[in-house]
């Protein structure tokens, strides 16, 4: 079975400060990894996804991943945040059935 | 183009009662997946619905039901509501079937069971 795992349930960090938020994984079959944002009062919007080639995947909007198999980690970064950046991130694989499994989310929270 | 939109935004019932949340995908979009989101659960997977047939389903109990139209627009039902079905439920839809798929999400709609 697939699934993930967000440690952190809030991150808090200063603007311009760089961030990780954690995702680990577990999956028997080949892995498809994502992350969404979800904004205050809003849908989730998809942030970028690995599903195979390069390990290190990138947003438009300066967030990267790097898939690490050997550590099954999914980890999104980003060296410099911005106010507008609080939101909420959840890392999601795809399961055998080919649906996607959220993790719980962490709450990213910028402080001015 | 227009986004996923969920109708109604915010829902107040009682338990017992039966609920029926509706969601229009974006224009073209043949799949519809629903999720349920709460605090303690985080997101859940509800089902799936392409071209009228539920394709792929997570584990809630019968009660919770789904259908898909013609148009691509879909419902979802809750019968017999129980306190613990309070959640913000999701709508996405996609180009294609499958979670490989990119999924746009609406705005959802948030049940409140009293």
């Amino acid at each position: 079975a697939q699934s993930v795992t967000q440690l952190d349930s809030q991150v808090p960090v200063f603007e311009e400060a760089p961030v990780e938020l954690r995702c680990n994984y577990s999956s028997s079959v080949s892995v498809y990894l994502f992350w969404y944002v979800q904004y205050p009062n809003q849908g989730l919007q998809l942030l970028l996804k690995y599903l195979s080639g390069s390990t290190l995947v990138e947003s438009i909007n300066g967030f990267e991943a790097e898939f690490n198999k050997s550590q099954t980690s999914f980890h999104l970064r980003k060296p410099s945040v911005h106010i507008s950046d609080t939101a909420e991130y959840f890392c999601a694989v795809l399961t055998g059935a080919n649906n996607l499994f959220f993790g719980t989310g962490t709450r990213l929270t910028v402080i001015p | 183009k227009a986004g996923v939109t969920q109708t109604p935004r915010y829902l107040i019932k009682t338990r017992g009662q039966q609920v029926t949340l509706s969601c229009s995908p974006i224009s073209g979009h043949r799949s519809v997946s629903w999720y349920q989101q709460t605090p303690g659960q985080g997101l859940q997977f509800l089902f799936e619905y392409f071209s009228e047939t539920q394709r792929n389903k997570g584990n809630f109990p019968g009660r919770f039901s789904g259908r898909q139209f013609s148009n691509s627009r879909s419902e979802m039902n809750v019968s017999t509501l129980e306190l613990g079905d309070s959640a913000l439920y999701l709508c996405a839809s996609s180009l294609l079937a499958g979670g490989d798929n990119e999924q746009f999400f609406g705005p959802g709609t948030r049940l409140t069971v009293l």
